[in-house]
């Protein structure tokens, strides 16, 4: 059955460094979406891509944070100057009709 | 902004209960609602998706109802078991899926 994949599984990160989260979407999906979940808090829209372009995003997603498609097959999320406060798991999705969620990265920022 | 709702926060019952989950949210100009079942520190499971145009699916145990006019969906569980202890998602998507809380169940044996 077609997956999503997210790698890393977990990342460790210092404070103020830049992170890239990676997403494989499933083949014949066409929108694509990054979460985070801070720890015991609910699941937190990021933003939405769909036609390579941004389509929706949150108040959460600001200069700090952008998404890629960088070919085919990859979607990424790039978090710049990371704080303590990112500290969370981060979820990509893809869709074609329903929604189907990748298994996440933990990111831990020190 | 869409805001989701979901009601009870947490919820108990012995096995082999019948239960409702529900979930409102405020703008019904929506595409689709899913439910999605999340264990502790694992991903989510989708588990049914209700077009804007459905009134309930249904798979397995599982039913879900949407009642987009007053922004409201239900998911009836039927004879629960220790196996659906989890916490579960509502989520309305209108281009951005916004998500509930959650309710966490727990089915005691």
């Amino acid at each position: 059955e077609p997956e999503v994949t997210q790698t890393p599984s977990h990342q460790v990160t210092q404070m103020g460094q830049e992170v890239i989260l990676r997403c494989v979407p499933i083949s014949n999906h066409l929108y694509f979406y990054w979460y985070r979940q801070i720890l015991g808090q609910k699941v937190e829209f990021l933003v939405s891509f769909y036609n390579n372009e941004i389509s929706e995003k949150s108040e959460i997603f600001d200069d700090q944070f952008s998404v890629e498609r960088p070919d085919g097959s990859n979607f990424t999320l790039k978090i710049r100057s990371t704080k303590l406060e990112d500290s969370a798991m981060y979820f990509c999705a893809s869709s074609a009709y329903a929604a189907f969620f990748g298994q996440g990265t933990r990111l831990t920022v020190v | 902004k869409q805001e989701v709702t979901q009601i009870p926060a947490a919820l108990s019952v012995p096995e082999g209960e019948n239960l409702v989950l529900n979930c409102s949210f405020t703008d019904s100009a929506i595409y689709n609602l899913q439910w999605f079942r999340q264990d502790p520190g694992k991903g989510l499971t989708s588990l049914l998706l209700i077009q804007s145009s459905q009134r309930e699916q249904t798979s397995g145990r599982l039913n879900a109802s949407l009642d987009k006019s007053s922004g409201r969906s239900t998911l009836y569980i039927a004879a629960s078991q220790p196996g659906d202890s989890a916490t579960y998602l509502c989520a309305v998507n209108n281009n951005d899926m916004r998500f509930g809380a959650g309710t966490r169940l727990t089915v005691k044996p």
